[in-house]
């Protein structure tokens, strides 16, 4: 069983849609949780950041941890063509230096 | 903003070949990773660097060696090429060790490394 699961997809949505993307892990020392969009042929950069549980709001952009049920969400309100990238869940506890990565989820926002 | 960059985007080499991939930051940053990203395995960390000279083993090192010899450039080798390395490649570098907010990993664009 992998550290972290995420469904590839692709997941495919018409403009102004909300969207769901979601990470379950199995380890339960994870603290510190990321989402990262990567467009395509590109390196993928920092969306948003959660340290332990709760929610965090960004714009049209809202991330999740539920840490009792092992469970991290990122919403995107209004979803725009531009969203369109894969986005990765990363997750670190508190001792590592090392992140690990879901496999990504693409995402296509249609008009 | 920093900026995280890498030698080639594109790179064909031949089974044996001794190949070289180079990234350099530019902000100073203490830490410094190579990932490879391959579909439906997501990024995995090969080796990562927290001072000059200094090398960790990832997940997977095997086949590959690293070498920093200056604070922004972080070399990886693959002392003989090998078509299971076919793959892309990033570069990324933070400036702290602990996977804090102000601590965010910046990734390099890539180098898609074909191994013929």
């Amino acid at each position: 069983q992998k550290e972290v699961e995420q469904d590839p997809g692709p997941l495919s949505v018409p403009e102004g849609a909300i969207v769901s993307l979601n990470c379950t892990y199995s380890n339960s020392a994870f603290q510190y949780f990321m989402w990262y969009r990567q467009y395509s042929r590109k390196g993928p950069e920092l969306l948003m950041y959660t340290y332990s549980s709760g929610n965090k709001e960004d714009g049209r952009f809202t991330a999740q941890v539920d840490k009792s049920s092992k469970y991290i969400s990122l919403f995107i309100r209004d979803s725009q063509p531009s969203d369109s990238a894969t986005y990765l869940c990363a997750m670190s506890t508190e001792d590592t230096d090392k992140l690990i990565f879901g496999t990504g989820t693409r995402l296509q926002v249609f008009p | 903003d920093v900026k995280v960059t890498q030698s080639s985007r594109y790179l064909v080499k031949r089974t044996g070949e001794k190949v070289f991939l180079e990234c350099v930051q530019d902000m100073d940053h203490e830490n410094m990773f190579w990932y490879r990203q391959d579909p439906g395995l997501g990024l995995r960390l090969i080796y990562f660097s927290y001072d000059v000279k200094m090398k960790e083993k990832g997940d997977i090192p095997e086949g590959y060696s690293v070498s920093r010899e200056k604070k922004e450039r972080f070399s990886l080798i693959l002392e003989s090429a090998s078509t299971n390395q076919t793959s892309m490649y990033l570069c990324a570098s933070s400036l702290g060790l602990v996977a804090e907010e102000n601590n965010e990993q910046f990734f390099g664009p890539g180098t898609r490394l074909t191994v013929l």
